[in-house]
C-alpha cells in the first residue's frame, strides 16, 4: 500500500513570496490533516478535512494560509505572503475516518525555509 | 483545550537496556486516545503504540509498553531491550473524539552501542 505522498520535499523562498505544498493521501482515506512542525517542537494541527469539507481550521493563520481539498482526495496548502516564522516542516497525514480510533499515517513532510 | 507535556527533552540509554519516557496531559474530556509516535532522523513519523482512555489495561506492542495512569493524567512509554534503531524523537500525543492530535514537545532518545 502506497503511503502519504508530499511534494516538494524542500523549498526555499524569500519572505513575502508565495509557496504551495501538495499532498496525496493513502487511497480511500477520507480524512486529511495538515500539521506545522517548527524545529525542536511537536507538530501543530493547522487544518483537518473530512472528504472535501473543513472539519477544523481554528489554528490556521487565515490571513496568509489557505488550504483546499476540492475533490476529496489531493490537497494543497498555500502560504501568501510568507514570513520568516513560517520556516518549518509541513506534514500531511491521512486516516480512514474521523474517529480517534483511526490511525493517522504521516507523509515525509515538506521542509520550508523562508529567508 | 488539551495540553501535552514531555518533561525530558533528551535521554540516552545503552543498547539492550530499558528506558522510560514521561508524558503528562491535561483534558476535561472522558473519551480520548493517547499515542506515542516515533520520528527517526530525516524520516517520517510512525505510530509506536496507542491507548484508549476507557481501557484500564496498559497497551503493549512487542518491546514497547505504556503505563497509563488516568487519574494522574500520566502516560509513560517503556522501551525494553533498546536497539540502535530506536534512536529517534518520540512524541506523546492526545486525540479527542474528532481525531485532532495535540502533540507534546518531544523527547530525543539516543541509544548508545
Amino acid at each position: 500500500e502506497a503511503g502519504v505522498a508530499q511534494s516538494p520535499r524542500y523549498k526555499i523562498i524569500e519572505k513575502r513570496q508565495s509557496v504551495a505544498f501538495w499532498c496525496n493521501p493513502i487511497s480511500g482515506h477520507a480524512t486529511l490533516y495538515w500539521y506545522q512542525q517548527i524545529l525542536g517542537q511537536g507538530p501543530k494541527l493547522l487544518i483537518q478535512f473530512q472528504n472535501n469539507g473543513v472539519v477544523d481550521d481554528s489554528q490556521l493563520p487565515k490571513d496568509r494560509f489557505s488550504a483546499e481539498r476540492l475533490k476529496g482526495v489531493d490537497s494543497t496548502l498555500k502560504i501568501q505572503p510568507a514570513k520568516l516564522e513560517d520556516s518549518a516542516v509541513y506534514l500531511c497525514a491521512s486516516s480512514l475516518g474521523q474517529g480517534s480510533y483511526n490511525e493517522q499515517f504521516f507523509g515525509p513532510g515538506t521542509r520550508l525555509t523562508v529567508l | 483545550a488539551q495540553t501535552v507535556t514531555q518533561s525530558q527533552p533528551e535521554m540516552s540509554v545503552q543498547e539492550a537496556e530499558t528506558v522510560t519516557l514521561s508524558c503528562t496531559y491535561d483534558t476535561s474530556e472522558n473519551n480520548y486516545y493517547l499515542f506515542w509516535y516515533k520520528q527517526p532522523p530525516s524520516r517520517q513519523m510512525i505510530l509506536v503504540i496507542r491507548q484508549e482512555a476507557y481501557k484500564q489495561q496498559n497497551a503493549t506492542e512487542n518491546r514497547f509498553s505504556v503505563n497509563f495512569q488516568k487519574a494522574a493524567k500520566s502516560f509513560s512509554l517503556k522501551i525494553s531491550d533498546s536497539q540502535l534503531g530506536d534512536t529517534a524523537m518520540y512524541f506523546c500525543a492526545f486525540a479527542n473524539a474528532g481525531n485532532m492530535l495535540t502533540f507534546g514537545g518531544g523527547t530525543r532518545l539516543m541509544v548508545k552501542p
